[in-house]
């Protein structure tokens, strides 16, 4: 069956614009979350969905990152005003169930450079 | 702050050799995760070990878990040039749903 797909695959913004991120996670999978990995470095968590509980955002950086899911299908995460050092490639997976004994499906990144 | 983290940073081996790689943790965990990603992009899933495990094995990948020194290691046996990845333990805190990635150890397998 489909894999996790991101889109877009590569986004190229200036500073202080907004940007949309977005996710499919694998049909049925309850759980989605989206990771930060900057250049040689392991993943940041983010955020993440697990059905229809309130998400766990403990991971979001600052107030202008933001993210939404609509039941279990699409994801959107939003970064406002944009700055450098939000280049990275952002990362999102899904998986079962939100509980660590799942292994988790990884979609392909976004690369996102912020100029 | 990190939960898990690999060493060595960067592995460099010939094919047929055997590869390891270690990861050490900080807090109890329910389960440790390896994964592998290719050219910065999406994560592979390669193998769970549970905390009550000392020892598993899938393939040509050996995963050992020492919990009393909070310590995990990734033997590859017989590398070949597709093994060229980087390699990320991931854990979890017990009580947690998520899990903490490392650094990870960049491996390069020359033919």
């Amino acid at each position: 069956g489909a894999g996790v797909s991101q889109s877009p695959s590569n986004k190229v913004t200036e500073k202080g614009k907004d940007v949309e991120l977005r996710c499919d996670p694998i049909s049925g999978h309850t759980a989605l979350y989206w990771y930060r990995q900057r250049l040689g470095q392991g993943l940041e968590f983010l955020i993440y969905f697990q059905g229809n509980s309130a998400p766990d955002k403990s991971g979001l950086p600052s107030d202008r990152f933001s993210a939404e899911r609509t039941g279990e299908s699409v994801s959107t995460l939003t970064i406002q005003r944009t700055q450098q050092e939000d280049s990275a490639v952002y990362l999102c997976a899904s998986s079962h169930r939100a509980a660590s004994s799942y292994e988790q499906y990884f979609g392909p990144g976004t690369r996102l450079t912020v100029t | 702050s990190q939960q898990g983290e690999e060493d060595p940073q960067a592995l460099s081996i010939q094919e047929g050799e055997n590869a390891t790689m270690n990861c050490s943790y900080k807090t109890s965990i329910n389960n440790l995760q390896w994964y592998r990603q290719n050219s910065g992009r999406g994560l592979v899933h390669l193998i769970l070990i549970r905390s009550n495990e000392r020892e598993k094995h899938s393939g040509r990948l050996r995963v050992t878990l020492d919990t009393s020194k909070k310590s995990s290691s990734l033997l590859i046996t017989a590398s070949r040039a597709a093994d060229t990845a980087s390699y990320f333990c991931a854990t979890d805190e017990a009580g947690y749903s998520t899990l903490t990635f490392g650094k990870g150890t960049m491996l390069l397998v020359s033919p």
